[in-house]
């Protein structure tokens, strides 16, 4: 069956470390986005890709880092320069950064805890 | 910028009961698509219903409806015949037609259905 595997699901890190969550997507689709949830906010936009080897900040970009080596896999590193890092994260995926469909796929996500 | 809003945190509604979930955004497009989106217990995120803005009939799916008021910028999402599986965080969200990272979440309702 197609679709975005995350792992871990859940993640404990302590203050300073980096942490890299994994995002792979078997739908064949263009383009790539990381999440954050936190409880009350709706989710925020961290970095998306429309293609390999790009890919652009969204609106809390700071303290994370993302790549985009091949289409199926684009992971997300939060750093230690992150302030608050404790959250859940989404990855999620498109067809095409645009078009006629632009539905979001998503994956089950993942719970980081910083200790 | 766009934002969306959704104006009920939480409600609850008997089994077999019809609830609506408010939602309004703030746009100044007019090329845009609507989604509701469900988020269970089990966190992942799943499309319920999508309009596109341009299409004057409300979408329908099964026991999901919307209404939608483009002049008034509304988007509520019906549920008819309520299920215990019904009971999720549903999340409002606009995209900027032809810019799948433009989607903008609302914050959420989190809806109990009560048996």
């Amino acid at each position: 069956d197609g679709g975005i595997t995350q792992s871990p699901k859940y993640l404990f890190r302590k203050e300073g470390q980096n942490v890299t969550l994994s995002c792979e997507q078997n739908l064949n689709h263009d383009a790539m986005y990381w999440y954050r949830q936190d409880p009350g906010q709706g989710l925020r936009l961290i970095y998306y890709s429309q293609i390999v080897n790009d890919f652009q900040k969204g609106d809390i970009a700071e303290g994370y880092s993302v790549s985009r080596e091949k289409k199926e896999s684009f992971p997300l590193t939060v750093t230690s320069a992150q302030k608050n890092p404790t959250a859940f994260y989404l990855c999620a995926s498109s067809i095409d950064s645009g078009g006629p469909t632009g539905e979001l796929f998503f994956g089950e996500g993942s719970r980081l805890t910083v200790l | 910028a766009q934002t969306v809003t959704q104006s009920q945190p939480e409600m609850s509604v008997q089994e077999a009961e019809t609830v609506t979930l408010s939602c309004t955004y703030d746009t100044s497009e007019s090329n845009y698509y609507l989604f509701w989106y469900k988020q269970p217990p089990s966190r992942q995120m799943i499309l319920v219903i999508r309009q596109e803005a341009y299409k004057q009939q409300n979408a329908t799916e099964n026991r999901f409806s919307v209404n939608f008021q483009k002049a008034a910028k509304s988007f509520s999402l019906k549920i008819s015949d309520s299920q215990l599986g019904d009971t999720a965080m549903y999340f409002c969200a606009f995209m900027n037609g032809g810019y799948g990272q433009n989607f903008v979440f609302g914050p959420g309702t989190r809806l109990s259905v009560l048996p």
